[in-house]
């Protein structure tokens, strides 16, 4: 089987830099995917590591180390707009299994 | 290219009836998968369809069945709904070159009274 844990919510001003840990439990594991779903819309993809290291896209970047089954996800320049939930998943057996989200809201 | 769609976007049944969504992946893509998301359970992954075969299933009881068609197109049903059933219930589609990003759908809100 698999768990995954991540913070329920985090909580940071504009401009501010936000890190979403993700740490897992898993028989099998192929790679982290991170997703961002805003209040009554569809989750989106952002990020995927299947190897240790950093990942950058934009302000967004994801991090992995395989042998502390942890992962994160560093949001920067935080702007009112990346207010939402944040999801880390694993491939397990070919199903793709999400941690329960971790909201993070950005004040003015 | 245009998005993952679903239909209905709202639905409304009563305990016991059935009901069956429709999700139309992206052009191309050959893998569609379906979730359920509620608030106290999150995202659950329900099964994944690929070239007309269910490649993988979740823990959901018999109830909830799906099928994909020739064309990649995918529809699940539920039997017997319960109140427990009412969800977002979200499909998303991946191309077999990039596996790892799940495209999703709006999805179709189920309230069961």
């Amino acid at each position: 089987g698999q768990s995954l844990e991540q913070p329920s919510e985090v909580t940071a001003v504009e401009g501010a830099i936000v890190q979403i840990n993700c740490t897992y439990q898993t028989s099998g594991f192929y790679g982290l995917s991170w997703y961002q779903q805003h209040d009554g819309g569809a989750p989106t993809f952002l990020s995927y590591n299947g190897l240790d290291g950093l990942e950058e896209t934009g302000r967004f970047s994801s991090f992995l180390s395989r042998s502390d089954s942890y992962g994160y996800l560093l949001l920067q320049e935080l702007q009112m707009k990346d207010s939402a939930s944040y999801f880390c998943a694993v491939k397990e057996g070919g199903k793709l299994q999400f941690g329960a989200g971790t909201q993070v809201v950005v004040t003015p | 290219k245009a998005g993952v769609t679903q239909t209905p976007r709202y639905l409304i049944k009563t305990r016991g009836q059935q009901v069956t969504l429709s999700c139309s992946p992206i052009s191309g893509h050959r893998s569609v998968s379906w979730y359920q998301q509620t608030p106290g359970q999150g995202l659950q992954f329900l099964f994944e369809y690929f070239s007309e075969t269910q490649r993988n299933k979740g823990n959901f009881p018999g109830r909830f069945s799906g099928r994909q068609f020739s064309n990649s197109r995918s529809e699940m049903n539920v039997s017997t709904l319960e109140l427990g059933d009412s969800a977002l219930y979200l499909c998303a589609s991946s191309s077999y070159r990039d596996s790892e990003t799940q495209y999703f759908g709006p999805g179709t809100r189920l309230l069961v009274l």
